[in-house]
């Protein structure tokens, strides 16, 4: 199944304790995204990629890594998480980028306290 | 830069009756707008999306939408609600190849359907 898998759905940390949120897909996608959904904010974006080793900010990179070592991973790091970065996180892919749409994962529920 | 309003945070209507969600969007090229649904505790699920073409868009679960270029306009209808159309809806907008044609998402409506 055409799927991006993204890894923990929900996960309570405290600050500054780094973590990994790791985003997979199985469609061969060169374009994949992270954003962050926030009530009444719609979802912003964070950082986005193109292709393997090929990367950049979106709208809200603050306090967030990416890399793209592999073109079926995207991982999102958050060095040293702080409480404002408490959100709903998605992974998306695409082939075209935007054009066609992307496929989102289910997300991931993050607080940081 | 490219922005999206949806007009009403929050929406309700009757089983069987007329859903309307209102999306306009600014744009300094011709965009790819899409709507996208998201279900409880779900990613979000793309409905319909308009490219080129007929401005008339139909999309899954009987939904429609029709882009009205001089009105930056982008609504979303479907004729009779379904209790099953209960989610969050996302109008969003993508021009900027550049960027990863990057998604710019509206604020969402949520969509209460009454029995």
């Amino acid at each position: 199944e055409a799927q991006v898998t993204q890894n923990p759905r929900y996960l309570i940390t405290v600050t500054g304790k780094k973590l990994t949120v790791t985003c997979s897909q199985n469609m061969n996608h060169e374009y994949m995204s992270w954003y962050r959904q926030d009530p009444g904010l719609g979802l912003r974006q964070i950082y986005y990629s193109m292709n393997v080793e090929v990367t950049d900010k979106g709208d809200v990179p603050e306090g967030y890594k990416v890399s793209r070592k592999e073109k079926r991973n995207f991982p999102l790091i958050l060095e040293s998480p702080s409480p404002n970065q408490t959100s709903l996180y998605f992974c998306a892919s695409s082939f075209t980028g935007g054009i066609n749409g992307y496929t989102f994962g289910s997300g991931t529920r993050l607080t940081v306290v | 830069a490219q922005s999206v309003t949806q007009l009403g945070s929050h929406v309700s209507v009757s089983e069987g009756a007329l859903v309307l969600l209102r999306c306009n969007y600014s744009s300094s090229v011709p965009p790819y707008l899409f709507w996208y649904v998201q279900y409880p505790n779900q990613g979000l699920q793309l409905l319909l999306k308009y490219t080129t073409g007929a401005t008339l868009v139909k999309g899954i679960n009987g939904f429609e939408a029709e882009f009205k270029k001089s009105e930056t306009s982008f609504h979303l209808t479907k004729p009779s609600a379904h209790m099953s159309d209960a989610a969050e809806y996302f109008c969003a907008v993508s021009e900027d190849k550049a960027a990863g044609n990057k998604l710019t998402f509206g604020g969402g409506t949520r969509v209460l359907v009454k029995p």
